[in-house]
């Protein structure tokens, strides 16, 4: 299994409330990525960083920020929750290899907003 | 508008048999594709790989098969077991310019004992 850890694994808060999640990695790849998965909606992409301080949105990116100061931490911010941003987080990494490069997940953020 | 479709949002075989998934693309542009698996409450996981340079890989009982002419490729699973029942998620990129994944809407495998 790559290395990977988020946390917290569960968050129940309240619709206006900042949040973060955090994704760290031991294997020291440069792309990581996150996702959020909703029923019907697969996975889609929310933002990705391909290295310290570079990031880039996704598909979804509206009402979330995110932050890359070390390789091996990758924060997803909230700035204010809110109902539609209850979903299940999952963070991934990739070496960022050209010609097929391999996205593996980490085990997800249940997130709830009430 | 959805790049990446699976078409069979469910799926059910017999242990022991062949599972089939299905997967059409509709960018040509796309010259690598992924198929995971996903447990309820877990992360996806890596399953096997194809470029569009070969149109078939092997891995154990999985095996995919990518036609380009059809932009459609499928994950063989032979034979099939109980664990093996999991949503699989068929993903594709342009591996030359990128490393964002295009995904589908998955497909719930329950493989019956």
């Amino acid at each position: 299994d790559a290395g990977i850890t988020q946390s917290p694994r569960h968050k129940v808060t309240e619709t206006g409330t900042p949040v973060t999640l955090r994704c760290h990695q031991t294997e020291n790849h440069r792309y990581m990525y996150w996702y959020r998965q909703d029923p019907g909606h697969g996975l889609r992409l929310i933002h990705y960083s391909y290295g310290v301080k570079d990031t880039d949105k996704g598909e979804v990116s509206d009402g979330y920020s995110v932050s890359r100061s070390k390789t091996e931490d990758f924060l997803l911010t909230l700035e204010s929750a809110t109902s539609s941003q209850t979903s299940v987080y999952f963070c991934a990494i990739s070496q960022g290899q050209r010609g097929g490069d391999t996205q593996y997940f980490g085990p997800g953020t249940r997130l709830t907003v009430l | 508008d959805q790049q990446v479709k699976q078409n069979s949002p469910s799926l059910s075989v017999q242990e022991g048999r062949i599972s089939i998934l299905n997967c059409d693309y509709t960018n040509s542009m796309f010259d690598y594709f992924l198929w995971y698996k996903k447990y309820p409450a877990e992360g996806p996981t890596f399953l096997i790989s194809i470029s569009s340079i070969k149109d078939k890989n092997e891995d154990g009982r999985f095996t995919v098969f990518l036609n380009k002419s059809a932009k459609h490729l499928s994950l063989h699973i032979v034979p099939s077991q109980p664990g093996d029942s999991a949503v699989y998620f068929c993903a594709a990129n342009n591996a030359g310019n990128n490393r964002k994944l295009i995904w589908g809407l998955g497909t719930s495998l329950a493989v019956n004992p």
